[in-house]
């Protein structure tokens, strides 16, 4: 149980471009989701926290406009990365809470972006 | 600010010896703490969790201790095995919403 998948796990898009990123939780329902951004040898980053129906809270320092965050139901949110550029190169993993267990998180498999 | 810290970043050791692997947090008001696991390219895989009011948690040939007070956990594995081998990240929840605030990551590798 508590299994977390992404969509699409790599993509490789051209500079300019706008990527959707799935992120599903398949055998629960998600009360919040999490968006997080990983650069190389780097620890994990949170971009930001969704709520399903509600807008996403972001962290510090995201751009909201640059990073679209839906939560549309509660087995599934999405990140669009907008208008791409090569410093949004990155591993970018999702995740998901039950709200059976406080700060309990499932991780989804994470999603390579390559921005040419 | 929570700060989470994890020494060493990196570790190697022969097939066979137990290890440590070390977390630090800076805030002690927190709500549980977690240990992952993550693969190169890959998602993280939970390995145990520990509430505030526990002090340790086992599962197979990993135990995993926390000392609130002092801002510390440790996971212990038993007999390293080569399939051990990847990135080990400590996490925790503090109180008040559901964030993880995620440590630096210790890169093991098991030498057969």
């Amino acid at each position: 149980g508590a299994v977390v998948s992404q969509h699409p796990s790599r993509v490789i898009c051209k500079s300019g471009t706008s990527v959707k990123i799935e992120c599903r939780s398949l055998d629960f329902q998600a009360t919040t989701m999490f968006w997080y951004r990983q650069f190389p040898k780097q620890s994990l980053m949170l971009m930001a926290t969704s709520n399903e129906g509600s807008k996403a809270t972001y962290e510090q320092g995201v751009e909201k406009d640059k990073f679209l965050i839906n939560h549309a139901s509660l087995t599934l949110s999405t990140l669009t990365v907008t208008s791409a550029h090569p410093e949004d190169s990155s591993f970018y993993i999702c995740s998901a809470s039950s709200g059976r267990l406080y700060g309990e998180q499932f991780f989804g498999p994470g999603t390579r972006l390559t921005v040419l | 600010k929570q700060e989470v810290t994890q020494i060493p970043a990196a570790l190697s050791v022969p097939e066979g010896e137990n290890l440590v692997l070390n977390c630090s947090f800076t805030d002690s008001a927190i709500y549980n703490l977690q240990w992952f696991r993550q693969d190169p390219g890959k998602g993280l895989t939970s390995l145990l969790l520990i509430q505030s009011s526990q002090r340790e948690q086992t599962s197979g040939r990993l135990n995993a201790s926390l000392d609130k007070s002092s801002g510390r956990s440790t996971l212990y594995i038993a007999a390293s095995q080569p399939g051990d081998s990847a990135t080990y990240l400590c996490a925790v929840a503090n109180f008040g919403n559901e964030k993880l605030t995620f440590g630096t990551g210790t890169r093991l590798t098991i030498i057969p």
